[in-house]
């Protein structure tokens, strides 16, 4: 496809249990973002990858967080020992390069439920 | 460090009439890029328009235009001829050495 893919789509998990949430950025894309929208907030940064180097990683919000694009295209986030709170929506977005002056190309997200 | 305000929880206009989300940001950088961002209930961000720091002229694209102030860090996004597929979440987004989103303003568009 030609957008940026993100699955599954939504995930329901039981609290301690640990997610994998995947994405697939726009092919030849340099840049990738994973980012964490509670409900009616906007995006909040959790980590940048720059082909397969992690730049970035200020915004997660703890070490159960854990993110991974081994081979500079699909990226994984991981959360372990999943708790309440880590309920939202997960997006990820890609650009061509590793510039700021890129606009972010958005996938459709992962709405994650933790019961 | 770097945040990105947006006031307005939510603003409504007539179609076809002309309305105006407010943006503000905070930075110490000299070079960023600022955007607005539109996401429609089925959750995809899109972007609308885009905004070098370092350029004074105002972006405009279509229907869609910002009033860019570097001074008062002020960055709004003004809609002409509004159309009901206007209607959606509207952020406000810091690109610099880090990445912020604003909380979104709630357009509808009343026909």
């Amino acid at each position: 496809g030609a957008g940026v893919s993100q699955s599954p789509r939504y995930k329901v998990a039981k609290r301690g249990q640990d997610v994998a949430l995947r994405c697939d950025p726009i092919s030849g894309h340099v840049s990738l973002f994973w980012y964490q929208q509670a409900l009616g907030q906007g995006p909040e940064f959790l980590t940048y990858f720059q082909n397969e180097a992690q730049l970035d990683k200020s915004g997660l919000p703890s070490d159960r967080f854990f993110a991974e694009r081994p081979e500079g295209s699909v990226s994984t986030l991981k959360i372990q020992r999943t708790q309440q709170e880590d309920s939202a929506v997960y997006l990820c977005a890609s650009s061509p390069t590793g510039f700021s002056n890129q606009p972010q190309h958005f996938g459709d997200g992962t709405r994650l439920s933790i019961l | 460090a770097q945040t990105v305000t947006q006031s307005q929880p939510e603003m409504s206009v007539q179609e076809a009439e002309t309305v105006t989300l407010s943006c503000t940001y905070d930075t110490s950088e000299s070079d960023y890029y600022l955007f607005w961002y539109k996401q429609p209930p089925s959750r995809q961000m899109i972007l609308v328009i885009r905004q070098e720091a370092y350029k004074q002229q105002n972006a405009t694209e279509n229907r869609f235009s910002v009033n860019f102030q570097k001074a008062a860090k002020s960055f709004s996004l003004k809609i002409s001829d509004s159309q009901l597929g206007d209607a959606a979440m509207y952020f406000c987004a810091y690109f610099g050495n880090q990445f912020y989103f604003g909380t979104g303003t709630s357009l509808t568009v009343i026909p």
